[in-house]
């Protein structure tokens, strides 16, 4: 079955700083991934999502995540982080063969200090 | 275009009622899917629908349950009510296209069981 882990559940980082959001997953076939933001008091929103081709994908917001494969990981970057960052981070994981069903990491709640 | 709405967003009960949530996606999109979010479980996946069947179910007791209209609105219900049962539940949708198309999540409805 696969399942998803975020090593970190709070990850907080000074403003104007790089920051990586770490996502190990596992599972025994091709799988899609993706990365939601949840705002306080919202719902989740794609960021970004890798479904095939190159492992270097770019998203919303200055976002980006790169897909290795042999270390199963997709971890989220971005190079310099806003107060606007603030939010909860997921990410999630579906099989190729059952697309429909999206598996989510716990979450990582990302606090930028001014 | 209008997002996914969800009513009510917010919603008391108390132990042994029942409950019934609302979600009408967007326009155009033809699956409904439900999750509950709590601060211990995370993201967990209920069900989806498409076109009035439940297509997927995840794994929840039977007083959990759900429905999708013509239009492809979807209700949820919860019978018997726990207190565990309060948590923050989103519905997606997506469009449904031959292959992993993104979900848009409504704002949640927080139900807290008393």
């Amino acid at each position: 079955a696969q399942s998803v882990t975020q090593l970190d559940s709070q990850v907080p980082v000074f403003e104007e700083a790089p920051v990586e959001l770490r996502c190990n997953y596992s599972s025994s076939v091709s799988v899609y991934l993706f990365w939601y933001v949840q705002y306080p008091n919202q719902g989740l929103q794609l960021l970004l999502k890798y479904l095939s081709g190159s492992t270097l994908v770019k998203g919303i917001n200055g976002f980006e995540a790169e897909f290795n494969k042999s270390q199963t990981s997709f971890h989220l970057r971005k190079p310099s982080v806003h107060i606007s960052d603030t939010a909860e981070y997921f990410c999630a994981v579906s099989e190729k063969t059952s697309y429909d069903k999206v598996i989510f990491g716990p979450g990582t709640s990302l606090s930028v200090i001014p | 275009k209008a997002g996914v709405t969800q009513t009510p967003r917010y919603l008391i009960k108390t132990r042994g009622q029942q409950v019934t949530l609302s979600c009408s996606p967007i326009s155009g999109h033809r699956s409904v899917s439900w999750y509950q979010q709590t601060p211990g479980q995370g993201l967990q996946f209920l069900f989806e629908y498409f076109s009035e069947t439940q297509r997927n179910k995840g794994n929840f007791p039977g007083r959990f349950s759900g429905r999708q209209f013509s239009n492809s609105r979807s209700e949820m219900n919860v019978s018997t009510l726990e207190l565990g049962d309060s948590a923050l539940y989103l519905c997606a949708s997506r469009r449904v296209l031959a292959g992993p198309d993104t979900q848009y999540f409504g704002p949640g409805t927080r139900l807290t069981v008393l």
